[in-house]
């Protein structure tokens, strides 16, 4: 299956945003997934786990969900901040596949 | 802290061969399989294999984009895991990562954490 990201999300700061995930094909529920915030020049880094827990150490600013009704997750941001400015991929797997990234969405905050 | 640091990288011409090392602390290695991902620059996040533990029986799995042409080992003595890439494409240029898989009792786990990368160039 393929996971779908919009390309690209703007919002201002201290606002809050979503970003969806929408599976291709099986259910969202059968598999759990994670989010990860990449900042230019970085590494990728985890902020969410097993589709809504919070590693330690990530504000709880950043929560996940999933919703079987539109077959995606979800990562919202509130109290956007500037630092929130970053690439954010979702990712699951299947009995085939252990790993499948989104393509990723782009965050501006302005 | 947990750490994983890659080496290995640099500039190869198409068809070259090249190894990656990443050199993992700060937790028990034996016990975690290891993922490799590379990224494009200006591109998305790109699995390329996993290696599981010794209990796992170190099994593999590959992208099927690489799956002929790559190769992924460990030695948990030295606590290194190895991407062996043959036959490279100049497609094959990105930065690669390593990852950690994560698992606690009977989860299926997660990548929790990754090397900063190294940067791999196919170029005549």
């Amino acid at each position: 299956f393929v996971l779908t990201q919009p390309h690209s999300v703007s919002e201002s700061p201290g606002k809050t945003v979503t970003i969806s995930c929408t599976r291709s094909s099986g259910s969202i529920a059968t598999n759990y997934v994670q989010w990860y915030q990449q900042r230019p020049g970085s590494a990728p880094i985890i902020v969410i786990y097993e589709d809504n827990q919070r590693p330690s150490g990530v504000p709880d600013r950043f929560s996940g969900s999933i919703d079987s009704s539109s077959n995606s997750a979800s990562l919202t941001i509130s109290g956007l901040k500037t630092d929130d400015e970053a690439d954010y991929y979702c990712q699951s797997y299947d009995s085939y596949n252990p790993v499948i990234f989104g393509g990723g969405t782009k965050l501006t905050v302005l | 802290d947990v750490q994983l640091v890659e080496s290995g990288g640099g500039v190869v011409q198409p068809g070259g061969s090249l190894k990656l090392s990443c050199a993992a602390s700060g937790f028990t290695f034996s016990g975690s399989a290891m993922h490799w991902v590379r990224q494009s620059s200006g591109k998305g996040l790109e699995w390329l294999g996993r290696i599981r533990s010794k209990a796992n029986s170190y099994a593999t799995h590959y992208a099927a984009s690489v799956r002929d042409r790559f190769t992924i080992s460990r030695d948990d003595s030295m606590k290194m895991v190895y991407l062996h890439m043959n036959s490279l494409k100049t497609e094959d240029t990105a930065v690669y990562y390593c990852t950690r898989h994560y698992t606690y009792y009977y989860s299926v786990g997660y990548i929790d954490v990754w090397g900063k990368g190294t940067t791999v160039t196919v170029s005549s």
